[in-house]
């Protein structure tokens, strides 16, 4: 069964607590991404790795981390910089090149009290 | 970089009838645009795609109208029903992988 998957599916932190969020695709996509989602917001991208051992940057890097060491894995560290991290956190891959569709994960709702 | 607007952000019709979703985008070398559904508490899920190549793509109820001079593409449901209800997202690609989202819009299909 095909897809990706994101774990857990509600996360609950306290503030100062650096939380790490889990993406693994195995649809053999090189590029994945994380998009944090607010309400009224739509999707605004975090990080994008097009292949492993590399990521730049998003719209919205700052207070976040993310590491490409397999393929099959991104995951996402919110740490204790971001200031307002309370959120809906999807992840995504696709084929690289010119308009690949975008497969995403069930996401995960991160609240930080 | 590449802008998309999205309007209107909800919509509410009536059982049976037609839905229309309009984008525009600022990158006039974007040359895909999807069209994402998403239901509560889960992932967008592609529902209809159309590139700078085709002026008109259709599935069943479902179709997308691209005008390139203009920079605004359009996403069409007929005959509405219930379970149509759900937050609509369209997206340009930027840079050829990248994609920016419109701000949804929240679909409400009265019985």
């Amino acid at each position: 069964d095909g897809g990706i998957t994101q774990s857990p599916k509600y996360l609950f932190r306290k503030e100062g607590q650096n939380v790490t969020l889990s993406c693994e695709q195995n649809l053999n996509h090189d590029a994945m991404y994380w998009y944090r989602q607010d309400p009224g917001q739509g999707l605004r991208l975090i990080y994008y790795s097009q292949i492993v051992n590399d990521f730049q940057k998003g719209d919205i890097a700052e207070g976040y981390s993310v590491s490409r060491e397999k393929k099959e894995s991104f995951p996402l560290t919110v740490t204790s910089a971001q200031k307002n991290p309370t959120a809906f956190y999807l992840c995504a891959s696709s084929q690289t090149g010119d308009g690949y569709e975008q497969y995403f994960g069930p996401g995960t709702r991160l609240t930080v009290t | 970089g590449e802008n998309v607007e999205q309007h209107p952000s909800t919509l509410s019709v009536q059982e049976g009838d037609s839905a229309v979703i309009k984008c525009t985008y600022s990158d006039s070398a974007s040359n895909y645009f999807p069209w994402y559904k998403q239901e509560l508490g889960k992932g967008p899920q592609l529902i209809i795609d159309i590139r700078s190549n085709v002026g008109e793509k259709k599935d069943q109820r479902i179709a997308v109208t691209l005008n390139k001079t203009a920079k605004h593409f359009s996403l069409h449901i007929t005959e509405t029903q219930p379970e149509d209800s759900a937050v609509y997202f369209c997206a340009a690609i930027e840079q050829g992988f990248s994609f920016i989202f419109g701000k949804g819009t929240r679909l409400l299909v009265k019985p």
